[in-house]
């Protein structure tokens, strides 16, 4: 039973760039959310995807935009990127947005350098 | 969101039992409380959750206060895989499969 995937596992860009995050879900769940962790710090929640649409949201500015494909996969993009957005970014994935009670399962994360 | 208070670090010796610690003195009377583990380089692991009662899994046991101020996650014999940082989340029910706030944990440092 295949886990969570993310890819790529590592990243470096610079100021400025533009970048692509992945994440396949755990198999047979639909719903998928995103969390940036910065180096010493605990996860903090940016976006949730649902039915393809973002149905919650963190305190996140709008150059972070996400998008869920038919088959429940994922994508993270952020634009213009700063110093500030070097931290691993993790994708979980649970099933029916998240209703019910249900445990995350989560991705081992994308390590984004910014240079 | 509720607030927590854990330890930032504790330490145990190989197959002793370890309690684990958090208040969460501002929880609601709906929130479930949940505990998740992040061994280094991973992404987090759900480890057990519970809203008034005592739970017991393969993996832990969570303890509940009777006020639900507090909690305490049980291993029962710690071995050097279970050496990570763990989070104690308090969330809605209607939200904790979806949104978890986390706070910044406890280092677990097991000794061998």
């Amino acid at each position: 039973d295949a886990g969570v995937t993310q890819s790529p596992t590592h990243l470096i860009k610079t100021r400025g760039q533009q970048v692509t995050l992945r994440c396949s879900p755990k198999s047979g769940h639909d719903t998928v959310s995103w969390y940036q962790q910065a180096l010493g710090q605990g996860p903090q929640f940016i976006f949730q995807y649902y039915e393809e649409e973002e149905r919650q949201r963190g305190n996140f500015p709008d150059r972070f935009s996400g998008h869920q494909f038919p088959n429940y996969s994922s994508e993270l993009n952020v634009n213009a990127l700063l110093l500030g957005d070097s931290a691993l970014y993790l994708c979980a994935s649970s099933l029916g947005a998240g209703w019910g009670n249900q445990p995350q399962h989560f991705g081992d994360g994308t390590r984004l350098s910014i240079l | 969101d509720a607030k927590t208070t854990q330890p930032n670090s504790m330490e145990s010796n190989e197959e002793e039992p370890v309690h684990l610690p958090c208040n969460h003195s501002t929880i609601s009377g709906t929130d479930y409380i949940h505990w998740y583990r992040q061994l280094p380089s991973q992404g987090p692991e759900y480890v057990i959750h519970g809203l008034t009662s005592n739970v017991n899994n393969r993996m832990a046991s969570l303890a509940i206060a009777e006020d639900r101020k507090s909690s305490t996650l049980i291993l029962h014999r710690a071995t050097l895989r279970d050496a990570a940082v763990y989070y104690c989340i308090p969330s809605p029910w209607e939200t904790s499969g979806s949104r978890l706030t986390f706070g910044e944990g406890t280092q677990l440092t097991v000794n061998p």
